[in-house]
């Protein structure tokens, strides 16, 4: 089935660097999200953008997408250790009730 | 408002045996979701149900049986645990014309 690919699978940098994540997918989709997972815990939705949207802004976060390219980006500015978590992309299909299909996920880990 | 809850977090089970997961949301939401996730992997739609009464199979239904009695909770079954079934479940629900889900805090579960 059709899949968000996350790039990259792991990420590791110093708090106050920009950290970005990228998503790509196949078919056309009604919106994209974000979400995030700390360890062991469920999801927790950061963004939606929808399909004629190219950037949204909320607090740290932007993310952007270029549905030409079939892709979107979640940067993270100024992270900081407890941005440390996996981050999942998912696509919302048209015509699919709103079920979502997520990717693998990005592993971004912010160190002191 | 306790959101998205789950019940049992941890269970171990023998192959061959039964056991149900219960979700339950206080947000009076149409829409609920079970997923399984997988190591290194992203999640994978098992059922969904866009409202009381309603179930329908997501990507991976086989060996799951589900049902939504009441508006506010859903349950997933397994009739005859299997190894490849070990994995963390989780739920999610949404409203009817929003997109973004809210996910509970997972169900660990081991078949051995």
């Amino acid at each position: 089935s059709q899949q968000g690919e996350e790039d990259p699978q792991a990420l590791s940098i110093q708090e106050g660097e920009n950290a970005t994540m990228n998503c790509s997918y196949k078919t056309s989709i009604n919106n994209l999200q974000w979400y995030r997972q700390n360890s062991g815990r469920g999801l927790v939705h950061l963004i939606l953008i929808r399909s004629n949207e190219r950037e949204k802004h909320s607090g740290r976060l932007r993310v952007t997408l270029d549905t030409s390219k079939k892709s979107s980006s979640l940067l993270i500015t100024a992270s900081r250790a407890a941005d440390t978590a996996s981050y999942f992309c998912a696509t919302a299909p048209g015509g699919s009730q709103g079920n979502l299909i997520f990717g693998k996920g990005t592993k971004l880990s912010v160190k002191p | 408002n306790a959101g998205v809850t789950q019940t049992p977090k941890f269970r171990v089970l023998k192959t061959g045996q039964s056991m149900t997961l219960l979700c339950a949301q206080d947000m009076n939401h149409e829409y609920m979701y079970w997923y399984r996730q997988d190591p290194g992997m992203g999640l994978r739609l098992i059922h969904y149900s866009v409202g009381e009464g309603t179930t329908a199979k997501g990507e991976v239904p086989d060996g799951y049986n589900v049902s939504r009695l009441k508006k506010q909770n859903f349950l997933l079954g397994l009739e005859s645990a299997a190894p490849s079934q070990t994995s963390v479940y989780f739920c999610a629900s949404r409203e009817l014309i929003v997109d973004t889900q809210y996910f509970g805090p997972g169900t660990r579960l081991t078949v051995l």
